[in-house]
């Protein structure tokens, strides 16, 4: 049974130019959210789909967009890199937020360079 | 923004030693979550413990809850090499907020042989 999966591992960018990240949740989910990590600091919360919806959204900007499939994987799409927005990108799949039981499994990340 | 502060940020012990670490969160939660990081690298779900309870052990883990304080505190106990990692303490979910966890900035562990 295959856990979180995040593709790809390391990824290096320009300024301005546009990145897309993917994930694949565990068997039995159907939730997937998104965290950036910056170095030394904690995750921060992106935003969460669910039935191929956006559900909820942090405080991050518009250039961070999403996408949920009918598998219930999911991409990142971040548009007009900044400096700033280099950082370990995390994947988190969970079940229903319907159901009583909820945990959540992270993918190894995805590591974005801007340059 | 980070809804908890872990205290200390970082930690260094012998092996065999206990290590406690700490964490204060800002607002009402319903359950709170200790992860386990390791090289930057994926985050390992280690324990849950829910509004309603005080204490809860997962082998060598103890987790407390004083939602009075607004704090917990992660106790390892007999530590290994192999616990050295970044632990943090995330909040929620948020049963009418969605699944949103929020953590805090960490405390890295350092186990010496």
């Amino acid at each position: 049974d295959a856990g979180v999966t995040q593709s790809p591992t390391h990824l290096i960018k320009t300024r301005g130019q546009q990145v897309t990240l993917r994930c694949s949740p565990k068997s039995g989910h159907d939730t997937v959210s998104w965290y950036q990590q910056a170095l030394g600091q904690g995750p921060q919360f992106i935003f969460q789909y669910y039935e191929e919806e956006e559900r909820q959204r942090g405080n991050f900007p518009d250039r961070f967009s999403g996408h949920q499939f009918p598998n219930y994987s999911s991409e990142l799409n971040v548009n007009a890199l900044l400096l700033g927005d280099s950082a370990l990108y995390l994947c988190a799949s969970s079940p229903s937020p319907k159901v009583a039981r909820w945990e959540a499994f992270f993918g190894q990340g995805t590591r974005l360079t801007v340059v | 923004s980070q809804q908890g502060e872990e205290d200390p940020q970082a930690l260094s012990i012998q092996e065999g030693e206990n290590a406690t670490m700490n964490c204060s969160y800002k607002t009402s939660i319903n359950n709170l979550q200790w992860y386990r990081q390791n090289s930057g690298r994926g985050l390992v779900h280690l324990i849950l413990i829910r509004s309603n309870e005080r204490e809860k052990h997962s082998g060598r883990l103890r987790v407390t809850l004083d939602t009075s304080k607004k704090s917990s505190s992660l106790l390892i106990t007999a530590s290994r090499a192999a616990d050295t990692a970044s632990y943090f303490c995330a909040t929620g979910p948020f049963y009418n907020q969605g699944g949103k966890l929020i953590f805090g900035q960490g405390t890295e562990l350092s186990v010496k042989p």
